[in-house]
């Protein structure tokens, strides 16, 4: 089963890009490629997805590299409300379905 | 309205009781799931449940069981709670498995503490 990495921590400033990095460089050609987040004190939250092409939505973009061995997620404009735990998720087959498993994530920390 | 709706929200009981979690989804999904959340911030599935079928059964003791009665609800009952179980119980849905590109939405949550 693919796995992935991606930093502990980030910090932006708010207004400002973040970039979140995520290494998946055991990923499958059918692998489809999740971000969640995880705000404080509530349940995680559905960002975006995507397989191979880029894909944008109203809350953020999804870079995939072009042997989508990693990807990026890439928020506009941080506000302080993006301070999450972001997950970089790849579906595991179970043989009757498949699953997500959240690992660790990164932290981000947005500031004034 | 609340798309994935847990109740109750908090829940805090004694050693040996048996408590039920009631989840109810209103996206018109067929797929639902149970993860739990302990006090590390690790977050796991336990159950998932697509057409009332249960599909996904991992690791967790026999304590635990899900009944779906509709595919809008999905209900968590635990029998002789015990320490351990105290964490965050988080119910969510999704059209089908995020292995065919489906996304999941989660509910609020459900804070169990046994003492």
């Amino acid at each position: 089963d693919a796995k992935t990495t991606q930093p502990n921590s980030m910090e932006s400033n708010e207004e400002e890009p973040v970039h979140l990095p995520c290494n998946h460089s055991t990923i499958s050609g059918t692998d489809y490629i999740h971000w969640y987040r995880q705000l404080p004190s509530q349940g995680p939250e559905y960002v975006i997805h995507g397989l191979t092409s880029n894909v944008n939505n109203r809350m953020a973009s999804l870079a995939i590299a072009e042997d989508r061995k990693s990807s990026t997620l890439i928020l506009h404009r941080a506000t302080l409300r993006d301070a999450a735990v972001y997950y970089c998720i790849l579906p595991i087959d179970t043989g009757t379905a498949s699953k997500l498993t959240f690992g660790t994530g990164t932290r981000l920390q947005v500031t004034l | 309205d609340t798309a994935v709706s847990q109740t109750p929200k908090y829940l805090v009981t004694q050693m040996g009781n048996d408590k039920s979690i009631k989840c109810e989804q209103n996206l018109g999904h067929d797929t639902m799931y149970w993860y739990k959340q302990d006090s590390k911030k690790f977050l796991k599935i336990m159950f998932s449940y697509n057409n009332k079928e249960l599909i996904i059964n991992e690791t967790v003791p026999n304590r635990f069981s899900p009944k779906s009665p509709d595919k809008a609800h999905l209900n968590l009952h635990i029998n002789s709670l015990e320490l351990g179980d105290s964490a965050v119980y988080f119910c969510a849905s999704s059209h089908a498995f995020p292995g065919q590109g489906y996304e999941q939405y989660f509910g609020p949550g459900t804070r169990l503490t046994v003492t």
